[in-house]
């Protein structure tokens, strides 16, 4: 595809239950972000990829929020036991290669997660 | 640890007026520093960038300047259009690829 593309769009979870959300990076990009973007606030950091390996996780808020990308392609996030505050936009982005401190990112449209 | 602090919304402006969001950057290091947009329903798209000090970012009439010195990035454009209405993110990036954005300047262009 021209973009990163993420499903689904929209997501209403019951407290408690398991949410799994995904991205599809560009084809091609090495480096996959996932950010977290409460209610009129920025993008938070949560965690990012190189290919398969989770190289830093530092942004995860709990152990409830696990991320994978077992092929270096598409990615899940996976939310776990979904608590209020979890409803945020999830925010994918790919990147084509690190370049020292230049880093463009192309994000995706977003998951709107609510949990009711 | 790096914080991106932007100027806080939301902005109204008529069309062909000048408009300067601020911000501004706390870094140990020597960071990138980045516009982003979100318009309506649309996902974020890089506006402008900056990689070092005294560097210009340009983009469809847009611009801001890294000044280390005041360590400020703030973001202009002389005549706004309509179709700028948007939100405004300012970030910043280090070598960590730690992409670190301000809270969001919103702003409506009125005709």
């Amino acid at each position: 595809g021209a973009g990163v593309s993420q499903s689904p769009r929209y997501k209403v979870a019951k407290r408690g239950q398991d949410v799994a959300l995904r991205c599809d990076p560009i084809s091609g990009h090495v480096s996959l972000f996932w950010y977290q973007q409460a209610l009129g606030q920025g993008p938070e950091f949560l965690t990012y990829f190189q290919n398969e390996a989770q190289l830093d996780k530092s942004g995860l808020p709990s152990d409830r929020f696990f991320a994978e990308r077992p092929e270096g392609s598409v990615s899940t996030l996976k939310i776990q036991r979904t608590q209020q505050e979890d409803s945020a936009v999830y925010l994918c982005a790919s990147s084509l290669v690190l370049a020292g401190a230049y880093n463009e990112q192309f994000f995706g449209p977003g998951t709107r997660l609510t949990v009711l | 640890g790096d914080s991106v602090t932007q100027m806080e919304g939301p902005v109204t402006l008529s069309e062909e007026a000048f408009l300067t969001i601020n911000c501004t950057y706390t870094a140990t290091g020597y960071p990138s520093l980045f516009w982003y947009v979100q318009y309506p329903g649309e996902g974020l798209q890089l506006l402008l960038k900056a990689t070092k000090a005294d560097d210009k970012g340009s983009n469809k009439g847009f611009e801001a300047t890294y000044r280390k010195e005041t360590t400020s990035f703030h973001l202009e454009k002389g005549s706004v259009q309509v179709s700028d209405s948007a939100v405004y993110f300012c970030a910043l990036s280090d070598q960590d690829n730690d992409m670190r954005f301000g809270a969001g300047t919103r702003l409506t262009v009125k005709p």
